[in-house]
């Protein structure tokens, strides 16, 4: 089946570092690619998404880039700030028997200090 | 404030119980979905409603069941309830079936 493998966290910085979260995934289709964010005591809010190869999809200062040769959708951040601290999950939707199935990774820790 | 509401917020139960846990999706979302978070297993996919059918699963117990009504709210029942049943279970709304999805605030289950 589908599978989303992000890097394990958590990842520390400090305030104004570079950010990179690897994600990889495999689908068996052409899937929708998906980053989101989620704060302590929140539900997840979508970040960015990309739905072909090659788009780039970019929010609030971050961006990802749909790369099939390499099936991946890393994401990344010039400048982070303490705000940003919080889980990020990298999902895709695949297609399959009729429905779009949603496949998430396990989240990646972000932890930002001034 | 994504417009899935959840309800109730919190709730704590014994083991063997039978719980049902409600969500309101988006006005205009036409799809459902249901997740469990846990520390140990992440989050995990349950179930997907498009307007009043069932169309996948993903690792939702047997003990587990859910519909969506003609109104398009959505109910997740857990029945038989086990300690490793405690988690936060997230209700999620897409207009489509391969959009985005809003996530609602969760309902934390604490199963004692």
């Amino acid at each position: 089946g589908d599978s989303v493998t992000q890097m394990e966290g958590p990842v520390t910085l400090s305030e104004e570092a570079f950010l990179t979260i690897n994600c990889t995934y495999t689908a068996t289709g052409y899937p929708s690619l998906f980053w989101y964010v989620q704060y302590p005591g929140e539900g997840l809010q979508l970040l960015l998404k990309a739905t072909k190869a090659d788009d780039k999809g970019s929010n609030k200062g971050f961006e990802a880039t749909y790369r099939k040769e390499t099936t991946s959708f890393h994401l990344e951040k010039g400048s982070v700030q303490v705000s940003d601290s919080a889980v990020y999950f990298c999902a895709l939707s695949d297609r399959s028997g009729g429905s779009y199935i949603p496949t998430f990774g396990r989240g990646t820790s972000l932890i930002v200090h001034p | 404030d994504s417009g899935v509401t959840q309800t109730p917020k919190h709730l704590i139960t014994a083991t063997g119980q039978r719980v049902t846990l409600r969500c309101s999706p988006r006005s205009g979302d036409l799809s459902v979905y249901w997740y469990q978070q846990s520390l140990d297993q992440g989050l995990q996919f349950l179930i997907q409603y498009y307007n009043g059918e069932e169309r996948a699963k993903g690792n939702i117990l047997e003990r587990f069941s859910a519909q969506q009504f003609p109104d398009l709210h959505s109910e997740l029942n857990l029945s038989s309830l086990e300690l490793g049943d405690s988690a936060l279970y997230f209700c999620a709304s897409s207009v489509e079936l391969s959009d985005e999805q809003y996530f609602g605030p969760g309902t934390r289950l604490t199963v004692t």
